[in-house]
């Protein structure tokens, strides 16, 4: 079993709809990435997190420690947002990234 | 823009060649990994460092190497290169020497023929 999973693996959705990608992790972390990876190559870091909720715009990010979970949530998807979204934990034992298989987002007009 | 920045954007050689990329961190960022990703996969780490120093090793080949130096910037060196070689190579930098947030570079895209 990975450390970090991700659910779904590929997502096609509407322009509008609401989404939710997961994250699960089964180690001790200092703190969980979502970033961004366009079709070009580009990797964008969206959220740092260690505990909480973080907004940016249309992006939510959630994680709850004690369930070992986080959430990525786009509001109002847009076309642009089509891209893979990439969780990645830093181990607390030692600091290293541990990354999920990523996430493919597909928002259709 | 990161501010991380990586050169050459593209290049392309024969089997058997060495390459050497190299990384320009953000200004002030100590740490820089190296990471691979082949067609359609994911990110694989190879090599981490923290102010010139080695601090992680992650599924690098031997034939693989890399060095951070003084002012930080890093290079990473493939020699004896194969056609599985062939992929994208991210730089990317972070504040501490535990994983801050991270900023990646736009990637060296290496065609190995």
């Amino acid at each position: 079993k990975n450390e970090v999973e991700q659910s779904p693996q590929n997502l096609t959705a509407q322009e509008g709809e609401f989404i939710t990608i997961n994250c699960s992790y089964s180690v001790g972390i200092s703190a969980l990435h979502w970033l961004q990876q366009h079709p070009g190559g580009g990797i964008v870091s969206l959220f740092m997190l260690s505990s909480g909720k973080k907004k940016h715009g249309r992006l939510i990010a959630t994680i709850n420690i004690q369930e070992k979970h986080s959430s990525l949530h786009i509001t109002a998807s847009h076309p642009r947002d089509s891209a893979v979204y990439i969780c990645a934990v830093s181990a607390k034992s030692n600091y290293q990234l541990i990354w999920g298989a990523g996430t493919k987002l597909i928002i259709k007009p | 823009d990161s501010g991380v920045t990586q050169t050459p954007k593209h290049l392309i050689t024969a089997t058997g060649q060495r390459v050497t990329l190299r990384c320009s961190p953000r200004s002030g960022d100590l740490s820089v990994y190296w990471y691979q990703q082949s067609l359609d996969q994911g990110l694989q780490f190879l090599i981490q460092y923290y102010n010139g120093e080695e601090r992680a090793k992650g599924n690098i080949l031997e034939r693989f190497s890399a060095q951070q130096f003084p002012d930080l910037h890093s290079e990473l060196n493939l020699s004896s290169l194969e056609l599985g070689d062939s992929a994208l190579y991210f730089c990317a930098s972070s504040a501490g020497g535990w994983t801050g947030e991270l900023f990646f570079g736009e990637g060296s895209r290496l065609t190995v023929l």
